[in-house]
This record gives C-alpha cells, structure tokens and sequence, in this order.
C-alpha cells in the first residue's frame, strides 16, 4: 500500500513569503490532518478534515495559514505571509475514519525553514 | 497547557537491555494511548496503542504499560535493539483529537 505523501521535502523561503505544501493522503483515507511539529516539541493539530468538510481547525493561525481539500482527496496547506517562528517540518497523516481503530499513517513531512 | 509529558528528552541503553521510556498525562478523558517511533527525516510511524480499560499490551518486543491511577503510560523494549534508536511521541485521544508529547530520543548502544 502507497503511504501518504508529501512534498517538497525541503523548502526554504524568506520571511514574509508565501509558501505551499502538498499532501496526497493513502487512497480511501476519508480523515487528513496537517500537523505542525516544531524541534523539540510534539505535533500539533493545525487543521483536520474529513473529506472535504473542516472537522477542526481550531488551532490554525487564520491570519497566515490556509488549507483546503478540494474533491476530498490531496490537500493543500499554505502560508502566507511567513514568519521566523514558521520554521517547522509540517506533517501531513491521513486515517480511514476519525477514530483510533482505524489507524493513522503520516507522511515524511515538508521541512520549512523561514530566513 | 502541556496534557501529555514526556519529561526525559533522551535515553541511552546498551544493546540487549531493556529501554522503558515514560509519559504522563493530565486529563483523566483520554480513551486510548498510542506511542509513535520517528526516524530522522521520516514522518512518526504508529508502534503500539493500549485503551485507557486495559493495564498491559504486548506486540513482540514492545510491551505498554498504563496506570490510570498515577496518570502514567510507559513503553518497554525487550531487548533492545540498535535499529530502535529513534524518537519516541506517546499520544493520548480523546474524542478525535490527538495530543502529544515531545518526544525521547532513544539511542541504543551496540
């Protein structure tokens, strides 16, 4: 089974710029969730759908950040305008339905570093 | 506010011993309580999940351990292996939403 995945791997941009991310989620994953993991912390949520409805995005920064999840399949998470505090690598995990049973797979993650 | 901790961010064991890695929580709601494995430059990868009924789940080398009355979760590996050097996240759900801790490097020392 293909996992879920992410790109870029690597982007670096200046502050102040607009940066997006991709996610294509394992085939049939009705849940995607965007994650951001800053060093030495744990993920935190930013923004969960199932298909293309918003389950949660309560901790997403609006004023900046942005997702979308067009036809319930890839998504797109972007930033814009970016700040320093940006610099994290960005997860993208996708899951069959919304409960634990069902497991939950990530992808390898875009690494942002904003100069 | 920080409802999964994972107060020690590293752990060193020599190959063959046992490595137990902790966490603790907060909130009594949890229903389950997951421990994730994180290669560099690799998304976390699920390793082995206990419900916040049982006390004990065992996978092979991997065995968790929950004490609702401590708020206490921890992991052990028997025996450890070089190849289990990683970062470790214990999560905890409630609901559908997931929250982690910050992680233990482990590394094992052959």
């Amino acid at each position: 089974e293909a996992g879920v995945a992410q790109s870029p791997r690597y982007k670096i941009i200046e502050k102040r710029q607009s940066v997006a991310f991709w996610c294509n989620p394992i085939s049939g994953h009705a849940t995607l969730y965007w994650y951001q993991q800053i060093l030495g912390q744990g993920p935190k949520l930013l923004i969960q759908f199932q298909n293309n409805g918003v389950v949660d995005d309560s901790q997403l920064p609006k004023d900046r950040f942005s997702a979308e999840r067009l036809k319930g399949v890839d998504s797109t998470l972007k930033i814009q305008p970016a700040k320093l505090e940006d610099s994290a690598v960005y997860l993208c995990a996708s899951s069959l339905g919304t409960g634990v049973v069902y497991g939950y797979t990530f992808g390898s993650g875009t690494r942002l570093t904003v100069v | 506010d920080q409802q999964v901790k994972q107060n020690s961010p590293s752990l060193s064991v020599q190959e063959g011993r046992i490595s137990i890695l902790n966490c603790d929580y907060t909130n009594s709601m949890f229903d389950y309580f997951l421990w994730y494995k994180k290669y560099p430059a690799e998304g976390p990868t699920f390793l082995i999940s206990i419900s916040s009924i049982k006390d004990k789940n065992e996978d092979g080398r991997f065995t968790v351990f929950l004490n609702k009355s401590a708020k206490h979760l921890s992991l052990h590996i028997v025996p450890s292996q070089p190849g289990d050097s990683a970062v470790y996240f214990c999560a905890a759900i409630t609901g559908n939403q997931f929250y982690f801790g910050t992680g233990t490097s482990l590394t094992v020392i052959p």
